[in-house]
Formats: C-alpha cells, structure tokens, sequence
C-alpha cells in the first residue's frame, strides 16, 4: 500500500516552455503533499507543501510564480514550471502522506527535467 | 533551527562487510520523528524506518539495525553483511512534530557502493 505514482519520469524541453508534472496517491487520500527538488549529487530540498482545495505553502527562496502548485483533489497535486529555464533543470520529486498523524510520508518516483 | 548531518560523504565497502552510516541531527523540539530513506541509482526514494524522539529502543530489520541515542542525538544506520544491492544513497531526515506539520529536513545523504 501507499503507492505514489509521479508522472512524467522524464522531460526533455526547450527553454521558455511550460512543464507540468503530475504526483497521485494511488491507494489512498492525501491532504498534503510535498515537492522537493535534487540537484545532481545533493541533497532533497522542499520546495513547497501542497494542501488539497488550499494554496500552497512555499519555501524561502522559492518562487510561487514560477513553480505553481494545484492541489484540486485528494489524491492529485501537480506542479507546473513555467516558463522554463536550464538552470530549471533537476530532479522533482513529490511525496505524499496517508491520512492524519504522523504518518510517514512516500515519494514518487521523481521525475528528470532537463531544459535545453 | 533543525539540522542534519550526515558527515560521511561516500562509503565503500566489500561485499559482507558491515558499515554504519552516521547521522547526526539538531532540533530545538522535544517531539520529533527520524527517519531514513534510500535512493537507489533509479532515484526513487525508498522508506526505510521512522522513529519518535520518545523511543529510544534500537530496531533491527533483517541485515538493517538502527542505534537512536538522543544523548549525542545521533541516529545511526548500521548494514550487516552487505550486498551489492545495497548501493545506494541513504538519507537521513528530521521532522518536527510542532504546528502539525511534517516538514522533512534532510541531511547530504551517504553514497554507499557495495563491491562484490
């Protein structure tokens, strides 16, 4: 149980474009989920928690306009990147946590971005 | 502030050797969860153990043994008799229990790689 699916695994996409990526709770509701980002060899960083039917709560130093968060239901949350840039390019990966409590949370399979 | 540390950069080791990956955490909380998690070169983040910051009792999982001493506030990831399959990075991260949020903090992760 407690399977996230994160879609897409990989994007290849020209500078200026918009990408969006898809994180889902499979087997279960989440009312939040979180967005982290990994440059090569380092570590996670959070970027922002997502809260279903809410705004998001973003990190210092992240930019809400050019990392959109939309949480609409429980067991969807998508982050949009617009306007892309190489420097954009990193390892998004989202988790997700099972009902209330401190459940701990699962992480999708990350997806690879890479800007031209 | 909360802080992870995990000072060992890269590990290597010989196929049935032990090794202990080192973790060691700050926090201002009195309430707190741990916790470690594997990256395998695929990317996808592994749940590995969570732990309270009320309960001190070692686990042991298999070839996988924990050391939680809140005295050094460390964390410890010991492997008996490794194997090649273990290669991975291993992260350690905090959470602190205040405000209802589950805010994973992680540390710079431990390559290890597992020689056969």
């Amino acid at each position: 149980g407690a399977v996230v699916s994160q879609h897409p695994s990989w994007v290849i996409c020209k500078s200026g474009t918009s990408v969006k990526i898809e994180c889902r709770s499979l087997d279960f509701q989440a009312t939040t989920m979180f967005w982290y980002r990994q440059f090569p060899k380092q570590s996670l960083m959070l970027m922002a928690t997502s809260n279903e039917g809410s705004k998001a709560t973003y990190e210092q130093g992240v930019e809400k306009d050019k990392f959109l968060i939309n949480h609409a239901s429980l067991t969807l949350s998508t982050l949009t990147v617009t306007s892309a840039h190489p420097e954009d390019s990193s390892f998004y990966i989202c988790s997700a946590r099972p009902g209330q409590g401190y459940q701990p949370q699962h992480f999708g399979d990350g997806t690879r971005l890479s800007i031209l | 502030a909360q802080k992870v540390t995990q000072a060992q950069t890269e590990i290597s080791v010989v196929e049935k050797e032990d090794v202990t990956l080192d973790c060691v955490y700050e926090t201002r909380d009195t309430t707190y969860y741990l916790f470690w998690y594997k990256q395998p070169p695929s990317g996808e983040l592994v749940f590995l153990i969570r732990r309270n910051s009320f309960d001190e009792q070692n686990e042991i999982s298999g070839r996988y043994s924990w050391n939680f001493q809140k005295s050094t506030s460390s964390f410890n990831f010991t492997i008996t008799a490794s194997q090649v399959v273990d290669s991975a990075v291993y992260f350690c991260a905090l959470s602190e229990a205040r405000h209802n949020t589950d805010k994973l903090i992680f540390g710079t992760g431990t390559r290890l790689q597992v020689f056969p």
